[in-house]
């Protein structure tokens, strides 16, 4: 079975550039979450979405980042301009009914 | 205060040891409650759920204490590969997820 499907899986970016970050969630799953994972802070919460439509983006940490679901089959997560600060480990996850969620293997992320 | 708490260690540990990790959670509205595993470089995975009764899988034992607010993992004759970060997850907004994950307590199980 496919599981959540993330890419790049690497990413380094100048200062200033926009990044897109892309997901596929497992077919059949109607929630899909992007979490941030830094050392400092763990693992955050930054939106997600229920029948591809944004729940909950409380999490986001400014205007600079967007998110979009435009099918149950596809996400993406835009920052733009990109910062050092946004240095991180970016997931996305799905889950079907329930609150456990299966993680895709993420996107480092590096803004220079 | 954070919404979940852990130690962070690391806890070292012989193999065959017993180890038990703890965690406390703010919320008290939160309804299910969770270990994950995460790998170094890896994505967090589900380890097992937590219920109110205690629950056990092979050599790890959950428990959940509502009225403390405070979650348990315990792992039996421990494995080399055991050696990973151990997060507590909670989630208060029912089937549509929302966990919320403490920052995680790195285990390392040595030979």
């Amino acid at each position: 079975d496919a599981g959540v499907i993330q890419s790049p899986r690497h990413e380094v970016t100048e200062m200033g550039q926009e990044v897109t970050l892309r997901c596929k969630p497992i077919s059949g799953h109607n929630s899909l979450f992007w979490y941030r994972q830094t050392m400092m802070r763990g693992l955050e919460l930054l939106i997600y979405f229920n029948n591809n439509v944004p729940i909950d983006d409380s999490g986001m940490p400014e205007d600079r980042f967007s998110a979009k679901m435009p099918n149950a089959s596809f996400s993406t997560l835009k920052i733009q301009p990109s910062e050092p600060r946004d240095s991180a480990v970016y997931f996305c996850a799905s889950s079907l009914d329930r609150p456990e969620a299966f993680f895709g293997q993420g996107t480092r992320l590096t803004v220079v | 205060r954070k919404e979940v708490e852990q130690d962070p260690g690391p806890f070292n540990v012989p193999e065959g040891a017993t180890v038990a990790f703890n965690c406390t959670y703010s919320n008290s509205a939160s309804q299910s409650f969770f270990w994950y595993r995460q790998d170094c470089r890896k994505e967090p995975k589900l380890l097992m759920s937590v219920y109110s009764s205690g629950n056990e899988d092979g050599r790890f034992t959950a428990q959940l204490n509502r009225a403390s607010q405070y979650i348990s993992l315990l792992i039996r004759d421990s494995k080399l590969s055991d050696s990973a970060t151990y997060l507590c997850v909670v989630n208060y907004r029912g089937s549509q997820g929302n966990l919320i994950f403490g920052k995680g307590t790195k285990l390392s199980v040595k030979p």
